[in-house]
């Protein structure tokens, strides 16, 4: 069974400070894990991916992830938001589980 | 490349009315897959076709909702008759499999989508 859990809705930050966006998978093999960003209105568009390579990603745009296997998780951060950074976050396990989204604020 | 292009971008119709949209995946792509996104239930997968053949038709909602590919170049996604319910963002994505790679782990490259209105 394949399945993935993002674990906040909506998360709030200040401009400047770090970026934890949450992230729980459930595969029966080996997973792929990717983070998709999708500005309003717009497509969805792929900051990084996992394939069974390192376990910590690093992304587009100062993003990064690292997967732990012992967790099943696949948390995406990064150290300074920016205020291009507010927009919705997918989760993705195996190319075509989708997560619900995060919600990314970030305030000046 | 110009990308995935999906048509129309926006489209308004009243219920019980036919409707369709398009997509041009990627030339080269052998995976074109279409998803639906609301508020409610988010990124849902209707289908997916690799080399132009439906795979997996288990996301699309009922009958009422069809796809085609006709060709490497073209898909279509029909619903009719059309109800309120079906109002949604849609999105047409493609893909290529990495001959070196197992066939989940392809980026998957997203159209603008198409924001339907049902009245």
């Amino acid at each position: 069974a394949q399945s993935v859990t993002q674990l906040d809705s909506h998360v709030s930050v200040s401009e400047g400070t770090p970026v934890l966006l949450r992230c729980n998978y459930s595969s029966s093999y080996s997973p792929s894990l990717f983070w998709y960003v999708q500005h309003p209105n717009k497509g969805l568009q792929l900051l990084l991916k996992y394939t069974s390579a390192a376990t910590l990603v690093k992304g587009i745009n100062g993003f990064e992830a690292e997967f732990k296997k012992s967790e099943t998780s696949f948390h995406l951060t990064k150290p300074s938001a920016h205020m291009s950074d507010a927009a919705e976050y997918f989760c993705v396990v195996n190319k075509l589980i989708f997560g619900t989204g995060t919600r990314l604020q970030v305030f000046p | 490349d110009a990308g995935v292009i999906q048509s129309p971008r926006h489209e308004v119709t009243e219920m019980g009315q036919e409707v369709t949209l398009r997509c041009k995946p990627i030339s080269g792509h052998d995976y074109l897959f279409w998803y639906r996104q609301t508020m409610m239930r988010g990124l849902e997968l209707l289908i997916y076709f690799n080399n132009n053949v439906p795979i997996d038709d288990s996301g699309m909602p009922e009958d009422r909702f069809s796809a085609k590919m006709p060709n490497a170049s073209f898909s279509t996604l029909k619903i009719q008759p059309s109800e309120p319910r079906d109002s949604a963002v849609y999105f047409c994505a493609s893909s290529l499999v990495h001959n070196r790679g197992p066939p989940n782990t392809g980026e998957l490259f997203f159209g603008e989508g198409s924001r339907l209105t049902v009245l």
